[in-house]
Order: structure tokens, then sequence, then C-alpha cells
């Protein structure tokens, strides 16, 4: 199973609403992440996971909670989001972190905040 | 610091070879990769360099040069399917974070 599955599909929120996203792989990957993409732009990394602690955490505002309950599970809170954030929200795994294994993506939550 | 180079668009015919170029500057390297997207869609692995030379996969081959910072990605006979973004990916040295070029889109005609 080569596969990180992301839940929802889509979501459209509103700025004072709290949503998560959710992401899940079992392939005993120990490293998770979450990127942001906007169109036309390559993925913006926002967290990563390493062995479910949070190891990088490039600036982001604190709006964005990231939550990795276990080594299969990674979350996404979201509260108080500005138009601005809407964009496409993928999650990725691999091997370990420290870039030497490629990363598997999911299919990502496309989100539009209202 | 770090900095990749990719042209921002392509376009190729059907049936014919096309070359994405890729170049690069880090402090340190430990590999550089290639993911494919196709719109709205999750980027997907290509391949992995980590020494000099060309690997080949079926239709697809990449290249690297570390001495001069450079990689290609090579589709040949192209397919429709195969119109998307390509996107060059090399770790930083210091954080192991993937640091992604700009993405080549490469629209394939009939």
């Amino acid at each position: 199973d080569t596969e990180v599955t992301q839940t929802p599909k889509h979501l459209v929120m509103g700025m004072t609403n709290k949503k998560s996203l959710k992401c899940e792989q079992h392939m005993g990957h120990r490293a998770m992440y979450w990127y942001k993409q906007k169109a036309k732009k390559p993925p913006e990394l926002m967290f990563v996971y390493s062995y479910e602690k949070l190891s990088i955490n490039e600036s982001v505002p604190s709006r964005f909670s990231p939550e990795c309950p276990n080594s299969s599970l990674l979350n996404l809170h979201l509260h108080a989001l500005q138009p601005e954030d809407s964009a496409l929200y993928l999650c990725a795994s691999s091997q370990t972190a420290g870039g030497l294994y490629e990363q598997y993506f999911g299919p990502g939550t496309r989100l539009t905040v209202t | 610091g770090q900095n990749i180079d990719q042209p921002t668009e392509m376009t190729a015919t059907e049936g014919a070879i096309v070359q994405i170029n890729c170049t690069y500057q880090t402090s340190g390297f430990n590999g550089l990769f290639w993911y494919q997207q196709h719109a709205g869609e999750a980027p997907t692995f290509l391949s992995y360099n980590v020494l000099d030379g060309l690997e080949e996969k079926g239709r697809f081959s990449s290249f690297l040069s570390r001495s001069k910072g450079y990689s290609y990605l090579l589709l040949k006979e192209l397919q429709m399917k195969d119109s998307a973004s390509y996107l060059c990916a090399v770790p930083s040295s210091n954080t192991g974070k993937l640091i992604f070029g700009q993405g080549t889109t490469l629209q394939v005609k009939p």
C-alpha cells in the first residue's frame, strides 16, 4: 500500500469557522509533511513531523495548528483563516525525514475560505 | 542559500522527445528529485539521482551532473497524458526539507 489519503477532498469555510484536515498513511513512514500549494506554484512546506515530533515549522501563522496523534495520522487544525489561505493543502510522507527518500503525496484538500 | 531554475513552460508534439532542464545551486548536495503533477492532482515521484549519469525508467530518463549543478528529465514517445507540471527538487543540506523549483508546465499537442 503506497497510498496517502486525505479528507475532506474539498472544504469551504468561513473566517470564523474551525475545521480540521486529516491525513493517513500505512506505509510505516516516520516522516509526515503538510504543504500549501497555490495555483501554478510549487508546493510550499508548512510543517514536518519526524517520529511524531514536530521538527520543522516554516513560520506558519498560528491559525494553522498541526497535530500528529500517532505514526500513521496527521491533522491540520484550522481556525480564523483568511481568504488568502485558500489553496490546495497537501499531505506527504516519507520513510524518514532528511530529504533522502521520496515523498508520497496525498490527493490534497482544496480549501476555500469565504 | 539554495536556488533552483527550470523553464516555466514548454510545448512539444505527441510522439516526440522533450528535455526539461533544471539547474541548481546548493551548499551541500543530497540528490535531486523529479516529480510530475497533473493539474489539480498531487505530485507523484518520478526519479531520484544522487550520482552522475543517466537513469532510465521506461519512457522517462533523468540525468545528473553534480559538477555542473545540472539535471534534465527526458521524456520519449510523448503522449497527451504527459501534459503536466514537472517539478525539480533538492533536499536542503541543513534541514533535509525539499526545495522545489517553480515547475515546468509541459503541454503536449497532437
